[in-house]
């Protein structure tokens, strides 16, 4: 059954370091999703992708963060210079159409 | 806006009991509405989904859950729990008109089953 992979599993940085987080989506699937929870707190949605461009966009989502499709296989998510409060789990997810979205096992940023 | 709510933040149950965790969501419209469970250090399964038609769905691992329009609820339900069912249950609703597909999750509930 086709999954959605995400590299690495956990992640440790300084604050102030740029981390690029990778995911590999389901292959037939056109869109693309950023979600953080960090811990103890619920899921929070940060950026949608859909043809090549950011569709949708929450308010946690500032100029740190940025999202590239840079293959036909790969969806990034970059952080330039890493906070504190960035510390969470990151997922990736993709979808085929509106609705139903499959999530990744998530990468667990910490910032030291 | 848009919100969803899981009164229960933390649910113990005993082995082979019922179980029903509630969600209420607050949308002008019907949205599409989900379970997803997280098993710890795991990622987010999704257990079921209503998209329209019968508001009764079922979905894997013998869960299912009723829609309920006039109460705006979409509430789990289990027959009988298993201890590998101890995990945090997420309700999320989405999309949302002029969206993309963004889902809003609830705070979730961790169930624990007692042996």
């Amino acid at each position: 059954e086709p999954e959605v992979t995400q590299t690495p599993s956990h992640q440790v940085t300084q604050m102030g370091q740029e981390v690029i987080l990778r995911c590999v989506p389901i292959s037939n699937h056109l869109y693309f999703y950023w979600y953080r929870q960090i811990l103890g707190q619920k899921v929070e949605f940060l950026v949608s992708f859909y043809n090549n461009e950011i569709s949708e966009k929450s308010e946690i989502f500032d100029d740190q963060f940025s999202v590239e499709r840079p293959d036909g296989s790969n969806f990034t998510l970059k952080i330039r210079s890493t906070k504190l409060e960035d510390s969470a789990m990151y997922f990736c997810a993709s979808s085929v159409r509106q609705g139903e979205q499959f999530f990744g096992p998530g990468t667990r940023l910490t910032v030291l | 806006a848009q919100s969803v709510t899981q009164p229960d933040i933390h649910i113990t149950v005993s082995e082979g009991a019922s179980l029903e965790l509630r969600c209420n969501y607050s949308y002008g419209a019907t949205p599409y509405l989900f379970w997803y469970v997280q098993s710890p250090g795991q990622g987010l399964q999704l257990l079921l989904k209503y998209f329209s038609g019968d508001t009764l769905v079922q979905g894997i691992k013998g869960f299912e859950a009723e829609f309920k329009r006039s109460q705006s609820s979409f509430n789990l339900r289990k027959p009988s729990v298993h201890w590998s069912d101890a995990a945090e249950y997420f309700c999320a609703v989405g999309p949302f008109s002029g969206g993309y597909n963004k889902l809003i999750f609830g705070a979730g509930t961790r169930l624990a089953v007692h042996p």
